[in-house]
């Protein structure tokens, strides 16, 4: 059972350049989110995708874009990354957002901006 | 105040011992509770839906005190495997949004 897959699992960039984060799952669910997560901070939402064609800014969007490709994929793009953008992305999927259902994470990307 | 509120810890605990941890939510309307873990540079996973009667699965059980605005995680007979971070999560609004995930809770289990 793959779940929620991300690729790449680790990946270190410089300064400027820029990245494309994936994500799959594969439960036929409904949302997609993207969190980033530093110590001491816990987690944090970047964007979300509560169902196919939508996108809503989370408590972090600056600096990233998502696209919802389709139901399956959600990826999330760093433009010009920055050494603040150091962090583990967790991806996860829910069937629908909000009441009632739980979240599924895929084991994350650990990126690093030199 | 913030949504979602927990004790960071250390929990340092001995092998057997039992542990509690809570967490307080802020919006009264929350419908939503849960429990994850999270171990050391992984990912998130679901440990218990917690529901308004209270549930218990094996040796964890969750309550929920809508009236005092808690959810609590009892660990009965710790376990070496227990040692992670517990994240309390709630969702915080109506309709479709997305759970709010609290700082979690490090519990470490000692021999």
């Amino acid at each position: 059972n793959a779940g929620v897959t991300q690729t790449p699992k680790f990946q270190v960039l410089k300064t400027g350049q820029s990245m494309t984060l994936q994500c799959a799952q594969d439960m036929n669910h409904n949302s997609m989110y993207w969190y980033r997560q530093d110590p001491g901070m816990g987690l944090r939402l970047i964007y979300y995708s509560a169902s196919e064609g939508t996108t809503d800014k989370g408590e972090v969007p600056n600096g990233y874009n998502v696209s919802r490709l389709n139901k399956r994929e959600f990826s999330l793009r760093l433009e010009s990354a920055a050494p603040s953008q150091t962090s583990v992305y967790f991806c996860a999927s829910s069937e629908i957002g909000g009441v009632g259902q739980p979240q599924h994470f895929g084991d994350g990307t650990r990126l690093s901006i030199l | 105040r913030k949504e979602v509120e927990q004790d960071p810890g250390p929990f340092n605990v001995p092998e057997g011992a039992t542990v509690a941890f809570n967490c307080t939510y802020s919006n009264s309307a929350s419908q939503s509770f849960f429990w994850y873990r999270q171990d050391c540079r992984k990912e998130p996973k679901l440990l218990m839906s917690v529901y308004s009667s209270g549930n218990e699965d094996g040796r964890f059980t969750a309550q929920l005190n809508r009236a005092s605005q808690y959810i609590s995680l009892l660990i009965r007979d710790s376990k070496l495997s227990d040692s992670a971070t517990y994240l309390c999560v709630v969702n915080s609004h109506s309709g479709n949004t997305p759970l709010v995930f609290g700082k979690g809770t490090r519990l470490s289990v000692i021999a």
